[in-house]
């Protein structure tokens, strides 16, 4: 089946500093959604993209939809505690008839206050 | 802000029981959706429920698995013999139709552990 690759896998940084995760897979994606999930939560939607180029920003969040369409970043400047959990990106992309939707295995992040 | 509410949020089972986990949707939402999330491990489609019928299905919801919208509101999980590897966080999503149907808004979650 189709796959994301979604990278890094994890990361460790310092308050302050910036953060940048991307997924990027083969086949041609139509909408990107970022997720975040806190420890013991759901998934929270951080940003959605529909257009390749799209360039949208959620606070000190940034996500663009790859000019490919096979590709996505999302960025997090001036990293502060709560910023900590699970990111993961998600793509919908067609399938014969239907428009399947598909995760990355996530990204964690830690950040050292 | 509208929320999609899940029951119970954590349920220890013996392995062989039934059990069902609930889901309230957002009201207006019309696709709704199970998720999987074993501990540590990415989040996995269960399977997709658009007018009164699963719309799409998983591997891993086998005939041990039924989804149901008995009433106007919930939207319930049914793992008719838990295994142990059934053991894990179940979301439940919903989103509304069209432009808005590729946002899922997701739900906290149900833990569930079998013994």
């Amino acid at each position: 089946g189709q796959q994301l690759n979604q990278s890094p896998q994890s990361m460790f940084i310092q308050e302050g500093e910036d953060v940048s995760m991307n997924c990027t897979s083969s086949s041609i994606f139509n909408t990107w959604l970022w997720y975040k999930q806190d420890p013991g939560e759901g998934p929270v939607l951080l940003i959605a993209l529909y257009k390749a180029g799209e360039l949208t920003s959620n606070g000190r969040l940034t996500a663009q939809f790859g000019i490919t369409r096979k590709d996505s970043f999302l960025n997090i400047s001036a990293s502060i505690p709560s910023d900590v959990g699970i990111y993961f990106c998600a793509g919908y992309y067609n399938a014969g008839n239907n428009r399947k939707l598909i995760w990355g295995l996530g990204t964690s992040l830690a950040v050292n206050p | 802000e509208p929320e999609v509410t899940q029951t119970p949020s954590h349920q220890v089972t013996q392995m062989g029981q039934e059990v069902i986990l609930r889901c309230v949707p957002i009201s207006n939402h019309l696709y709704f959706y199970w998720y999987r999330q074993i501990l540590g491990q990415k989040v996995e489609f269960l399977v997709s429920f658009y007018n009164n019928e699963i719309s799409e299905k998983s591997e891993i919801f086998d005939d041990q698995f039924s989804v149901e919208r008995p009433d106007g509101s919930n939207f319930t999980l049914k793992i008719r013999s838990t295994k142990l590897e059934d053991s894990a966080m179940y979301f439940c999503a919903s989103s509304s139709q069209g432009y808005g149907a590729n946002v899922l808004t997701f739900g906290a979650g149900s833990r569930l552990t079998v013994l």
